[in-house]
């Protein structure tokens, strides 16, 4: 089975900071990846996915993240924090099978203060 | 673009009634996730259908039960109600083959 490990359940950064969420993941086969970002009452809105290719994988507001097999993490980060990214941020991980479900991971909290 | 429908996007129900959610996925999308979200929690995987068929069973109640129809729709149907059932319920779709997993804007049940 899949799993995601967020680590650290909160971060804070200033604005203009950098952020770095992390995210290790355990899957026997070659897994796909996914960031999602969580406003307070809203849906899950995707950042960024690595499905095969290019490890570096770039996606909407700034944000990126790099798959390293070797470490087993797909870490998201951006140059350049901004108020309106607070928010809930959530790793997922699934495989290429059908009907396989995404599983997400415990969730992190980015705060960004001025 | 067409996005994930889901209804109604509210819900208050007492203890021990039922209540039935709708999912209806972007065209051409053949499988269909649902997952429950507590306050504060990740979303918890809750059963998935491919081609109308259980594909992938996750931390559904036995209370609650799911169905997807020819026009690909689903229906997660939930039997007495419980307090801790109160929670955003999402639903995904996404077609097989394909990598991108969309959510619906959720259904906010609330047991009273």
């Amino acid at each position: 089975a899949q799993s995601v490990t967020q680590l650290g359940s909160h971060v804070s950064v200033s604005e203009g900071a950098l952020v770095l969420l992390r995210c290790n993941y355990s899957s026997s086969v070659p897994p796909y990846l996914f960031w999602y970002v969580q406003y307070p009452n809203q849906g899950l809105q995707l950042l960024l996915k690595y499905t095969t290719g290019a490890t570096l994988v770039k996606g909407i507001n700034g944000f990126e993240a790099e798959f390293k097999k070797s470490e087993t993490s797909f870490h998201l980060t951006k140059p350049s924090a901004h108020m309106s990214d607070a928010a809930e941020y959530f790793c997922a991980v699934t495989i290429n099978q059908a009907g396989t479900a995404l599983i997400f991971g415990k969730g992190t909290t980015l705060s960004v203060s001025s | 673009a067409a996005g994930v429908i889901q209804s109604p996007r509210h819900l208050i129900k007492e203890k021990r009634e039922t209540a039935t959610l709708k999912c209806y996925p972007i065209p051409r999308h053949d499988t269909v996730y649902w997952y429950q979200q507590g306050p504060g929690q990740d979303p918890q995987f809750l059963i998935s259908f491919y081609e109308k068929m259980q594909s992938d069973k996750g931390s559904i109640p036995d209370r609650f039960s799911a169905q997807q129809f020819s026009d690909y729709h689903s229906e997660l149907n939930m039997s007495s109600l419980e307090l801790g059932d109160s929670a955003l319920y999402f639903c995904a779709s996404r077609r097989q083959g394909g990598y991108g997993y969309t959510f619906g804007s959720g259904t906010r049940l609330t047991v009273v």
